[in-house]
């Protein structure tokens, strides 16, 4: 069964710090991964795509890619409080399908 | 980014009644949609994935004949929770794709409370 494994946190850090967010996956052929934000109450929204080896960067995010060890990152730089929230890592599994992981709960501290 | 929609936001009913949620795409066709059950604090679990024009398919533990699906057009799929119980409370989200392989677009969800 294809999985999709984050730490569930909470990740907590400092106002201004860079937040480092993990995911890992287990099926090797996975070609697209994605991370989306979902604050709480909220549905969730993408924050990043990607779909090759290597970093890909938007604005305070950079999300970096590894299949050759199954892993996925989400770094988040100069963290605001406004950033706390659930960060979901997502893997398509396939036709339609996505796998998303548990999430991580992210707490920016003013 | 394509928009999905969801109706109503927010639902409030009796024990015993059935409530029916929708999931439409505006601005693009859906041939699939999934829905999703949110209880607080929890993660986003996966109930079930709607088919334009044939049955859902339902995922282990989710009981078909509570949680009906229909997906009647490229742009709607509906889930009634028939004859719901306090237990069936929590946050319904439905998504769907572009393009397979391609990022799972989100509708702002329904929250659902039994009385």
């Amino acid at each position: 069964q294809k999985e999709v494994e984050q730490n569930s946190g909470p990740l907590s850090v400092p106002e201004g710090a860079i937040a480092s967010l993990n995911c890992t996956y287990s099926d090797r052929g996975s070609q697209s991964f994605f991370w989306y934000r979902q604050y709480s109450g909220k549905s969730p929204e993408l924050i990043m795509s990607i779909y090759s080896n290597g970093d890909k960067e938007d604005g305070r995010f950079t999300a970096q890619l590894n299949k050759a060890s199954q892993y996925v990152s989400l770094l988040i730089r100069d963290s605001q409080p406004s950033d706390s929230a659930t960060y979901l890592c997502a893997v398509w599994a396939g036709g339609f399908k996505t796998i998303f992981g548990a999430g991580t709960r992210l707490f920016v501290k003013a | 980014g394509a928009v999905v929609s969801q109706h109503p936001s927010w639902v409030i009913c009796k024990s015993g009644t059935s409530v029916k949620i929708e999931c439409r795409s505006l601005d693009f066709q859906a041939t699939t949609m999934f829905w999703y059950r949110q209880f607080p604090k929890q993660s986003l679990m996966l109930m079930a994935t709607s088919n334009e024009g044939s049955k859902a398919t339902y995922e282990q533990g989710v009981e078909k004949d509570k949680f009906l699906i229909n997906h009647a057009s490229l742009t709607l799929s509906t889930l009634t929770v028939t004859s719901a119980h306090p237990e069936d409370s929590s946050f319904y989200i439905c998504s769907a794709p572009v393009r397979q392989g391609e990022t799972q677009y989100f509708g702002p969800g329904t929250r659902l409370l039994v009385l």
